[in-house]
Protein backbone atom coordinates (compact mmCIF):
# COMPACT_ATOMS: atom_id res chain seq x y z
CA UNK A 1 0.00 0.00 0.00
CA UNK A 2 1.57 3.39 -0.98
CA UNK A 3 2.33 5.71 2.07
CA UNK A 4 0.03 8.70 0.34
CA UNK A 5 -3.34 7.73 -2.44
CA UNK A 6 -4.38 10.46 -4.54
CA UNK A 7 -7.29 10.28 -7.34
CA UNK A 8 -6.32 9.99 -10.22
CA UNK A 9 -6.42 12.58 -12.71
CA UNK A 10 -6.85 14.45 -14.94
CA UNK A 11 -9.45 16.50 -13.62
CA UNK A 12 -11.53 19.01 -15.75
CA UNK A 13 -13.87 20.99 -14.40
CA UNK A 14 -15.77 24.08 -16.02
CA UNK A 15 -15.20 27.78 -14.46
CA UNK A 16 -17.05 28.64 -11.45
CA UNK A 17 -17.64 24.69 -10.41
CA UNK A 18 -16.42 23.14 -7.73
CA UNK A 19 -12.91 21.07 -7.90
CA UNK A 20 -12.95 17.77 -5.80
CA UNK A 21 -9.73 15.97 -4.42
CA UNK A 22 -9.20 12.92 -2.53
CA UNK A 23 -6.44 12.19 -0.82
CA UNK A 24 -6.30 8.36 1.41
CA UNK A 25 -3.01 7.94 3.78
CA UNK A 26 -1.67 5.07 5.13
CA UNK A 27 0.05 5.81 8.51
CA UNK A 28 -2.84 5.83 11.47
CA UNK A 29 -0.68 8.22 13.47
CA UNK A 30 0.06 11.09 10.86
CA UNK A 31 -1.12 14.15 12.26
CA UNK A 32 -0.82 16.63 9.87
CA UNK A 33 -1.70 17.01 6.47
CA UNK A 34 -1.09 19.52 3.65
CA UNK A 35 -1.84 20.27 0.64
CA UNK A 36 0.41 22.21 -1.83
CA UNK A 37 -0.23 23.58 -5.60
CA UNK A 38 2.27 23.11 -8.15
CA UNK A 39 2.38 25.02 -11.74
CA UNK A 40 4.02 23.52 -14.50
CA UNK A 41 7.65 24.54 -14.57
CA UNK A 42 7.59 25.76 -10.76
CA UNK A 43 7.76 24.24 -7.54
CA UNK A 44 5.33 23.19 -4.88
CA UNK A 45 3.39 25.93 -3.37
CA UNK A 46 1.96 25.12 -0.03
CA UNK A 47 -1.36 26.33 0.11
CA UNK A 48 -3.35 24.33 3.21
CA UNK A 49 -2.26 22.40 6.42
CA UNK A 50 -5.21 20.59 8.66
CA UNK A 51 -4.53 18.92 11.84
CA UNK A 52 -7.90 18.20 13.04
CA UNK A 53 -10.94 16.23 12.09
CA UNK A 54 -13.57 18.54 10.53
CA UNK A 55 -13.66 21.11 7.44
CA UNK A 56 -10.89 24.29 7.16
CA UNK A 57 -11.75 27.00 5.11
CA UNK A 58 -9.39 29.51 3.54
CA UNK A 59 -10.51 31.72 0.56
CA UNK A 60 -12.39 29.27 -1.98
CA UNK A 61 -10.12 26.54 -0.49
CA UNK A 62 -12.03 23.89 2.17
CA UNK A 63 -10.17 20.90 3.34
CA UNK A 64 -11.63 17.71 5.43
CA UNK A 65 -10.15 15.80 7.05
CA UNK A 66 -11.29 12.49 8.65
CA UNK A 67 -9.01 10.19 10.27
CA UNK A 68 -10.78 7.18 11.40
CA UNK A 69 -10.96 6.85 7.47
CA UNK A 70 -7.74 7.68 6.71
CA UNK A 71 -9.16 10.80 4.38
CA UNK A 72 -8.09 14.15 3.79
CA UNK A 73 -10.02 16.27 0.67
CA UNK A 74 -9.85 19.53 -1.05
CA UNK A 75 -12.63 21.58 -2.52
CA UNK A 76 -11.84 24.28 -4.84
CA UNK A 77 -14.74 26.51 -5.37
CA UNK A 78 -15.82 29.30 -8.09
CA UNK A 79 -12.48 27.70 -9.44
CA UNK A 80 -10.76 29.82 -11.85
CA UNK A 81 -8.49 29.13 -15.08
CA UNK A 82 -5.22 30.01 -12.92
CA UNK A 83 -6.40 27.22 -10.40
CA UNK A 84 -5.10 24.60 -13.24
CA UNK A 85 -2.65 22.85 -11.73
CA UNK A 86 -1.34 19.79 -9.81
CA UNK A 87 -2.59 19.58 -6.41
CA UNK A 88 -0.15 17.24 -4.65
CA UNK A 89 -1.42 15.74 -0.70
CA UNK A 90 1.62 15.36 1.62
CA UNK A 91 1.49 13.51 4.66
CA UNK A 92 4.40 13.43 7.47
CA UNK A 93 5.35 9.34 8.81
CA UNK A 94 4.88 9.34 12.30
CA UNK A 95 7.94 7.09 13.01
CA UNK A 96 10.59 9.21 11.06
CA UNK A 97 9.02 12.29 10.14
CA UNK A 98 9.75 11.59 6.49
CA UNK A 99 7.21 14.12 4.41
CA UNK A 100 5.87 11.85 2.29
CA UNK A 101 3.76 13.18 -1.33
CA UNK A 102 0.55 11.36 -3.26
CA UNK A 103 1.65 11.56 -6.79
CA UNK A 104 -0.47 14.46 -7.74
CA UNK A 105 -4.18 15.26 -9.41
CA UNK A 106 -4.22 17.51 -12.30
CA UNK A 107 -6.72 19.88 -12.72
CA UNK A 108 -7.49 21.73 -15.80
CA UNK A 109 -10.38 24.46 -15.21
CA UNK A 110 -11.88 25.45 -18.83
CA UNK A 111 -13.06 28.98 -19.13
CA UNK B 1 16.83 34.97 3.48
CA UNK B 2 12.52 35.35 3.22
CA UNK B 3 12.10 32.12 1.79
CA UNK B 4 14.23 28.68 0.55
CA UNK B 5 17.24 29.24 -1.79
CA UNK B 6 18.62 27.11 -4.03
CA UNK B 7 21.82 27.70 -6.53
CA UNK B 8 21.88 27.54 -9.16
CA UNK B 9 18.83 27.47 -10.50
CA UNK B 10 19.43 25.47 -14.45
CA UNK B 11 22.72 23.69 -14.21
CA UNK B 12 24.10 21.80 -17.45
CA UNK B 13 26.81 19.36 -17.13
CA UNK B 14 28.32 16.87 -19.05
CA UNK B 15 28.51 13.37 -18.54
CA UNK B 16 30.58 11.84 -15.60
CA UNK B 17 31.33 15.04 -14.00
CA UNK B 18 30.56 15.94 -10.39
CA UNK B 19 27.98 18.42 -9.49
CA UNK B 20 27.29 20.07 -6.14
CA UNK B 21 23.66 21.72 -5.85
CA UNK B 22 23.62 24.08 -2.32
CA UNK B 23 19.81 24.71 -0.11
CA UNK B 24 19.39 27.54 1.94
CA UNK B 25 16.56 26.97 4.17
CA UNK B 26 14.78 29.67 5.91
CA UNK B 27 16.24 31.22 9.02
CA UNK B 28 15.64 28.89 11.98
CA UNK B 29 14.46 26.19 10.39
CA UNK B 30 15.76 22.91 11.39
CA UNK B 31 13.98 20.41 9.19
CA UNK B 32 15.70 20.52 5.54
CA UNK B 33 14.15 18.09 2.40
CA UNK B 34 15.90 17.11 -1.02
CA UNK B 35 13.34 15.75 -3.28
CA UNK B 36 14.09 15.22 -6.83
CA UNK B 37 11.42 15.23 -10.01
CA UNK B 38 11.45 13.90 -13.18
CA UNK B 39 9.32 15.56 -15.72
CA UNK B 40 6.35 14.75 -15.70
CA UNK B 41 6.77 12.62 -12.52
CA UNK B 42 5.91 13.27 -8.70
CA UNK B 43 8.53 14.23 -6.04
CA UNK B 44 11.00 11.62 -5.26
CA UNK B 45 12.55 11.61 -1.39
CA UNK B 46 15.81 11.86 -1.42
CA UNK B 47 17.03 12.62 1.97
CA UNK B 48 15.61 14.36 5.49
CA UNK B 49 18.17 16.00 7.78
CA UNK B 50 16.91 17.22 11.67
CA UNK B 51 19.79 19.77 12.14
CA UNK B 52 23.07 18.48 10.93
CA UNK B 53 21.96 14.75 11.45
CA UNK B 54 20.57 12.23 8.50
CA UNK B 55 18.40 9.79 9.45
CA UNK B 56 17.09 9.06 6.71
CA UNK B 57 19.45 8.42 3.89
CA UNK B 58 17.05 5.55 1.86
CA UNK B 59 16.13 7.81 -0.76
CA UNK B 60 19.68 8.49 -2.44
CA UNK B 61 19.13 6.90 -5.70
CA UNK B 62 22.82 5.09 -5.66
CA UNK B 63 26.10 5.88 -3.77
CA UNK B 64 27.44 8.70 -5.90
CA UNK B 65 24.50 10.68 -4.27
CA UNK B 66 25.99 12.18 -0.61
CA UNK B 67 24.18 15.15 0.99
CA UNK B 68 25.61 17.39 3.89
CA UNK B 69 24.67 19.83 5.96
CA UNK B 70 26.71 21.87 8.20
CA UNK B 71 25.82 24.46 11.56
CA UNK B 72 22.28 23.13 11.07
CA UNK B 73 21.72 25.61 8.10
CA UNK B 74 22.99 25.36 4.41
CA UNK B 75 23.05 21.93 2.74
CA UNK B 76 24.75 20.82 -0.39
CA UNK B 77 23.39 17.92 -2.73
CA UNK B 78 26.73 16.39 -4.73
CA UNK B 79 26.06 14.10 -7.33
CA UNK B 80 29.25 12.57 -8.83
CA UNK B 81 30.10 11.13 -12.07
CA UNK B 82 26.38 12.17 -13.49
CA UNK B 83 24.49 10.62 -15.72
CA UNK B 84 21.95 10.92 -18.28
CA UNK B 85 19.20 10.24 -15.93
CA UNK B 86 20.26 12.33 -13.42
CA UNK B 87 18.58 14.88 -15.35
CA UNK B 88 16.15 16.31 -13.21
CA UNK B 89 15.17 18.97 -11.21
CA UNK B 90 16.01 18.99 -7.36
CA UNK B 91 13.76 20.13 -5.37
CA UNK B 92 14.86 21.48 -0.98
CA UNK B 93 12.66 22.22 1.23
CA UNK B 94 12.79 23.45 4.82
CA UNK B 95 10.46 23.27 7.96
CA UNK B 96 10.65 24.48 11.94
CA UNK B 97 10.41 21.29 13.69
CA UNK B 98 10.43 18.23 11.32
CA UNK B 99 7.28 16.89 8.97
CA UNK B 100 4.70 17.63 11.19
CA UNK B 101 5.27 21.31 10.62
CA UNK B 102 4.80 23.07 7.61
CA UNK B 103 7.48 22.77 5.02
CA UNK B 104 8.58 24.97 1.76
CA UNK B 105 10.14 24.70 -1.12
CA UNK B 106 12.88 26.44 -2.85
CA UNK B 107 12.34 27.20 -6.70
CA UNK B 108 14.47 24.24 -7.70
CA UNK B 109 17.65 23.45 -9.77
CA UNK B 110 17.50 21.86 -13.28
CA UNK B 111 20.11 19.81 -13.72
CA UNK B 112 20.38 18.90 -17.29
CA UNK B 113 23.42 15.88 -17.80
CA UNK B 114 24.51 16.15 -21.90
Amino acid sequence: QKEVEQNSGPLSVPEGAIASLNCTYSDRVSQSFFWYRQYSGKSPELIMSIYSNGDKEDGRFTAQLNKASQYVSLLIRDSQPSDSATYLCAVPRSNDYKLSFGAGTTVTVRA
Amino acid sequence: GAGVSQSPSNKVTEKGKDVELRCDPISGHTALYWYRQSLGQGLEFLIYFQGNSAPDKSGLPSDRFSAERTGGSVSTLTIQRTQQEDSAVYLCASSFAGAETEAFFGQGTRLTVV
